[in-house]
């Protein structure tokens, strides 16, 4: 089956910690997202990507890292810098180009909570 | 450092009534857009979109309207279920943007037994 796949479901970082969350699709998009959202709130874009070796700042980038080496893969690194890490994180992937359908296929999301 | 969104809006329906939920957009220029149904500890899922070039489509109990005059996108719900409740974000896009979709807030909506 074509999908994206987020792992892991939760994740646990202490104060001062990096952590690596991971994303995953064999959908052959050139183009992924990640997204962060608080409880009861929107969809806020953190980094994305549209090319291998390339990806821009979206609206809330500050404390976050990401590469994108390989066409499949979008890992996106929570830093310590970021002071308020806990949230629900979510990847998505599009094709890029005229097609009839312009979404973005979701991951099921990763769960970050500061212990 | 990071400002702190809005909380989402709310709409409770009795079940097996049905629901309207509304979405404002932005830019003029938008040509394609979307509903999504985002489940709790789930990622959005598509439910139906529509081209500007329409001013209604509909889908197995869903319907969307688009009113390009006001810039104004509201998707209808028939017979709402206890599976729909959910968040339910609208989203739009322009073909300048390299399609990258701009998501509304999202509302919450609640299915009453």
């Amino acid at each position: 089956d074509g999908g994206i796949t987020q792992s892991p479901k939760y994740l646990f970082r202490k104060e001062g910690q990096n952590v690596t969350l991971s994303c995953e699709q064999n959908l052959n998009h050139d183009a992924m997202y990640w997204y962060r959202q608080d409880p009861g709130q929107g969809l806020r874009l953190i980094y994305y990507s549209q090319i291998v070796n390339d990806f821009q700042k979206g609206d809330i980038a500050e404390g976050y890292s990401v590469s994108r080496e390989k066409k499949e893969s979008f890992p996106l690194t929570v830093t310590s810098a970021q002071k308020n890490p806990t949230a629900f994180y979510l990847c998505a992937s599009s094709q890029l180009g005229d097609r009839p359908n312009y979404g973005y296929t979701f991951g099921s999301g990763t769960r970050l909570t500061v212990v | 450092g990071e400002s702190v969104g809005l909380h989402l809006p709310t709409l409770s329906v009795q079940e097996g009534d049905n629901s309207i939920i509304n979405c404002a957009y932005s830019n003029s220029a938008s040509d394609y857009f979307i509903w999504y149904k985002q489940e709790s500890g789930k990622g959005p899922q598509f439910i139906i979109d529509i081209r500007s070039n329409m001013d209604k489509r509909q889908g197995q109990r869903v319907t969307v309207l688009l009113n390009k005059t006001v810039k104004h996108l509201s998707l209808q719900i028939a017979a709402t279920q206890p599976g729909d409740s959910a968040v339910y974000f609208c989203a739009e896009t322009f073909s300048g943007s390299a399609r990258q979709l701009t998501f509304g807030s999202g509302t919450q909506l609640t299915v009453l037994p």
